[in-house]
């Protein structure tokens, strides 16, 4: 079975600055990773996906994550976030096993920009 | 553009009730899936279902049921509704790799 620990329920950070939201996944098999957007009142969007290659995934947003197979994290950062990125951020994670494109959410980090 | 639709963005609902929430899209998805979003929880599944009337419990099928008849319809009944089941609601549809989400319906049961 598969879980997803979202240490950061809530994170406050300033308008132009730097944002990590970390994400950490438990499996005992290969994985598929994802990010989620949340936007208020609204449903969630794909940010980015890691499927296999390179561990720099880049997503819409300027968004990007890394996939850390040793550490078992998928962290996701931004170099200067705006105030339009307060949202809600889910990562979710699926075993390469799972039929039907059955994924795994985390509880969630609320990410606030400050103005 | 990929769409999610669902019937209500609000609904109140009394306890006892019998309630559909319906989720429409129209990509020709061959999974459709109904979550629950509580604060804290993020998203638990429900059920989902990966054909024209074939479903598969999820992680908390407990008072739920689901019918899908049509492709593109997915529906979530809630037999009886129960104060617990204050929630928003979610539906999603995916061919592969990747949900694509409709807006919700927050559900209020008195």
């Amino acid at each position: 079975a598969q879980s997803v620990t979202q240490l950061d329920s809530q994170v406050p950070v300033f308008e132009e600055a730097p944002v990590e939201l970390r994400c950490n996944y438990s499996s005992s098999v290969s994985v598929y990773l994802f990010w989620y957007v949340q936007y208020p009142n609204q449903g969630l969007q794909l940010l980015l996906k890691y499927l296999s290659g390179s561990t720099l995934v880049k997503g819409i947003n300027g968004f990007e994550a890394e996939f850390n197979k040793s550490q078992t994290s998928f962290h996701l950062r931004k170099p200067s976030v705006h105030i339009s990125d307060t949202a809600e951020y889910f990562c979710a994670v699926r075993s390469l096993k799972t039929s039907y494109d059955k994924v795994i959410f985390g509880p969630g980090t609320s990410l606030s920009v400050i103005p | 553009d990929v769409k999610v639709t669902q019937s209500s963005r609000y609904l109140v609902k009394r306890t006892g009730e019998k309630v559909f929430l319906e989720c429409v899209q129209d990509m020709d998805h061959e999974n459709m899936f109904w979550y629950r979003q509580d604060p804290g929880l993020g998203l638990r599944l429900i059920y989902f279902s990966y054909d024209v009337k074939m479903k598969e419990k999820g992680d908390i099928p407990e008072g739920y049921s689901v019918s899908r008849e049509k492709k593109e319809r997915f529906s979530l009944i809630l037999e009886s509704a129960s104060t617990n089941q204050t929630s928003m609601y979610l539906c999603a549809s995916s061919f592969d790799l990747g949900q694509f989400f409709g807006p919700g319906t927050r559900l209020t049961v008195l």
